[in-house]
């Protein structure tokens, strides 16, 4: 079974500077995808950003970009200049692609944004 | 386009009880999950759906939970009877199986807003 590990229940940063939210997985796929989503208060979850695994290059959406290390298991968001509509619940979540495309969702690090 | 729709989004139940919550996918979206998502944790996968067949439904409680999606399109999820721990917030969401790639634009994962259950 695959499993999504976020050990960051709470973080918090200030206004314009940078944070790191970590997350690992484990799993014995070699064809999957890792995604950010972010899930505002009261809101819809969205997507951040996604990763392919067979691709070495980490992913980037504006101010958010990712840390992949294959070899670690490791897939973490960076948020640079970081904003109050930032502050939000992120989920880490992985996808195996031989069949069915079944998401696992780790827990959620509760990021709060300060002016 | 149009979102992943989802009704109702409260209720309110007495345990014992029965609710049903309903769902529409994005259009053209072949994948069709629902996930229970308690307070303060990530959503969990109750079932998943393949058009009107079904790919995984291993953690769906079967002795109270149920869901179909007999025309491939919408879906409902029900629970007979209701229990204390099932208060959260259940989320539907749909893929499209969409091709990976910095032209593909969509998101793969899609998300309603979501049914908030409490149980009293």
């Amino acid at each position: 079974a695959q499993t999504v590990t976020q050990s960051q229940p709470e973080m918090s940063v200030q206004e314009a500077e940078t944070v790191t939210l970590s997350c690992t997985y484990d799993t014995s796929e070699s064809n999957y995808y890792l995604f950010w989503y972010k899930q505002p208060p009261s809101r819809q979850m969205i997507l951040v950003i996604r990763q392919e695994a067979y691709k070495q290059q980490n992913a980037t959406e504006n101010r958010f970009s990712v840390n992949f290390q294959k070899a670690a298991k490791s897939f973490s968001l960076k948020i640079s200049d970081s904003q109050l509509g930032d502050t939000a619940m992120y989920f880490c979540a992985f996808m195996k692609r031989n069949t069915g495309n079944q998401f696992y969702f780790g827990t959620g690090t509760s990021l709060t944004v300060i002016p | 386009e149009a979102g992943v729709a989802q009704s109702p989004r409260y209720k309110i139940i007495e345990k014992r009880q029965s609710v049903a919550f309903w769902c529409n996918p994005i259009s053209g979206h072949a994948t069709l999950y629902w996930y229970q998502q308690i307070l303060g944790q990530g959503p969990k996968l109750l079932i998943q759906f393949q058009n009107n067949g079904v790919v995984d439904d291993s953690q769906l409680p079967k002795d109270r939970f149920s869901a179909e999606r007999l025309k491939g399109v919408d879906s409902t999820l029900k629970i007979q009877p209701a229990k204390l721990e099932d208060s959260a917030v259940y989320l539907c969401a749909s893929s499209s199986l969409a091709l990976f790639g910095r032209n593909s634009g969509a998101n793969v994962l899609t998300f309603g807003a979501g049914s908030r259950l409490t149980v009293l």
